[in-house]
């Protein structure tokens, strides 16, 4: 089943604490890209991938970290996790254009920092 | 650089009835638009989308929705709603640069 897989999908943390959260698509995808949702902001990209070993940017990148070593994976890392990133994140995928291919999202995984 | 704007953030519609739900977009030069679903406790999955082409695009589960270059606009209709339908709606904007902007999410609650 082509799918993309999200891990943790809950985490309580403490300010901090470095945390990782792990991102798969069996898809063959060229694009990945994280996502955060809060209430009355909608989606916002804190990071994307147009292949392995390119990252860039997105919408809101403070306080997160990427890498893409491997095409099916991209982890999302916050080396210092602090309140203001409890959300609600998203990985998508979709093949190498996302200007105009359907992105694939994961079922998301819900952030707490206290 | 473009922008997407969802007028409504709830719409509030009675089992049966039609429902339309409103995004309008700025852009200097051409968009793709799309309109992705957010079941309950679940991510997003595609609606429709415009890229070329006739301006009426028909979608999943009934859904289907008009692109209006005049009005820059691309709402959301359904004819007659169901229970099922209850989930957050996201319009969608890119401009072929490889970054796609979401609006804040319209919330459709179907009354019985």
């Amino acid at each position: 089943e082509a799918q993309v897989t999200q891990n943790p999908r809950y985490l309580i943390t403490v300010t901090g604490k470095k945390l990782t959260v792990t991102c798969s698509q069996n898809m063959n995808h060229e694009y990945m890209s994280w996502y955060r949702q809060d209430p009355g902001l909608g989606l916002r990209q804190i990071y994307y991938s147009m292949n392995v070993e390119v990252t860039d940017k997105g919408d809101v990148p403070e306080g997160y970290k990427v890498s893409r070593k491997e095409k099916r994976n991209f982890p999302l890392i916050l080396e210092s996790p602090s309140p203001n990133q409890t959300s609600l994140y998203f990985c998508a995928s979709s093949l190498w254009d996302s200007s105009y291919n359907e992105q694939f999202f994961g079922p998301g995984t819900r952030l707490t920092v206290l | 650089a473009q922008s997407v704007t969802q007028l409504d953030s709830q719409v509030p519609v009675f089992e049966e009835a039609p429902v339309e739900l409103r995004c309008n977009y700025s852009s200097s030069v051409s968009v793709y638009l799309f309109w992705y679903v957010q079941y309950p406790n679940q991510g997003l999955q595609l609606l429709l989308k415009y890229l070329s082409g006739s301006t009426l695009v028909k979608g999943i589960n009934g859904f289907e929705a008009e692109f209006n270059k005049s009005q820059t606009s691309f709402h959301l209709r359904k004819p007659s709603v169901h229970i099922s339908d209850t989930a957050e709606y996201f319009c969608a904007v890119s401009a072929g640069d490889d970054k796609i902007i979401f609006g804040k999410g319209t919330r459709l609650h179907i009354l019985p």
